[in-house]
């Protein structure tokens, strides 16, 4: 069975802290992976990885991708308050399958 | 690109009724997607349709679940005889590639 694990599960740091979001998985079969932001609401899409080791860079926040080690992270510099959210990771399995399988998230609170 | 749309935002329903949610893809999106997302857990997949094809479903997907997509625009979701542990946001999402776009979700509470 597909996982992702997602850690930490919650993170509270204060505003203007680096933070730094993990995500492993275990698949059959792997075409991307991608990360959302989570507010009480949808999801929101921040990235999708592909390619080892080629870093995603939007704003303050930046992700890349080990596939040998089967594992991505999501940083987030100099935080802010409207940051605080559940950070979701999810895997594209491709080989015909398209429906995506998130990890449990990780619940950042951004205190002032 | 207006987003995508779900229909109801909330539904209470009692235990043994039948529900149906309404999803409204981006118009250019010809994948259409259904997830469940439980307090504290990631959205699970429940189905995927290509046009009007529905080419994927999850395990979760009971038999007291059906989905359609009749026209390759907007897709439904019918839950039949309600039970409590339907109780979830249901989430669509739509993409023409792999990123997909999620709707504000309905949030189905069953008594």
């Amino acid at each position: 069975e597909d996982k992702v694990v997602q850690s930490p599960l919650s993170l509270v740091v204060h505003e203007g802290d680096t933070v730094t979001l993990n995500c492993s998985y275990e698949v059959t079969n792997f075409r991307s992976l991608l990360w959302y932001k989570q507010e009480k609401k949808a999801p929101t899409f921040l990235f999708m990885l592909t390619s080892s080791g080629i870093e995603k860079k939007s704003g303050r926040l930046s992700s890349i991708l080990d596939k040998k080690e089967l594992f991505s992270i999501l940083n987030i510099t100099a935080t802010q308050t409207g940051d605080s959210a559940v950070y979701l990771c999810a895997v594209s399995p491709g080989g015909g399958a398209d429906g995506l399988t998130f990890g449990k998230g990780t619940h950042l609170i951004i205190q002032p | 690109d207006t987003g995508v749309s779900q229909d109801p935002r909330h539904k209470i329903t009692k235990r043994g009724q039948n529900v149906t949610f309404r999803c409204d893809p981006i118009s250019e999106h010809n994948r259409l997607y259904w997830y469940r997302q439980t307090l504290g857990q990631g959205p699970e997949f429940l189905t995927y349709f290509q046009n009007e094809a529905q080419l994927e479903k999850s395990r979760l997907l009971s038999d007291r679940f059906s989905a359609e997509r009749p026209k390759g625009s907007f897709s439904t979701l019918e839950i039949q005889r309600t039970e409590q542990g339907d109780s979830a946001m249901y989430l669509c999402a739509s993409s023409q590639l792999e990123k997909q776009f999620f709707g504000p979700g309905t949030r189905l509470t069953v008594l």
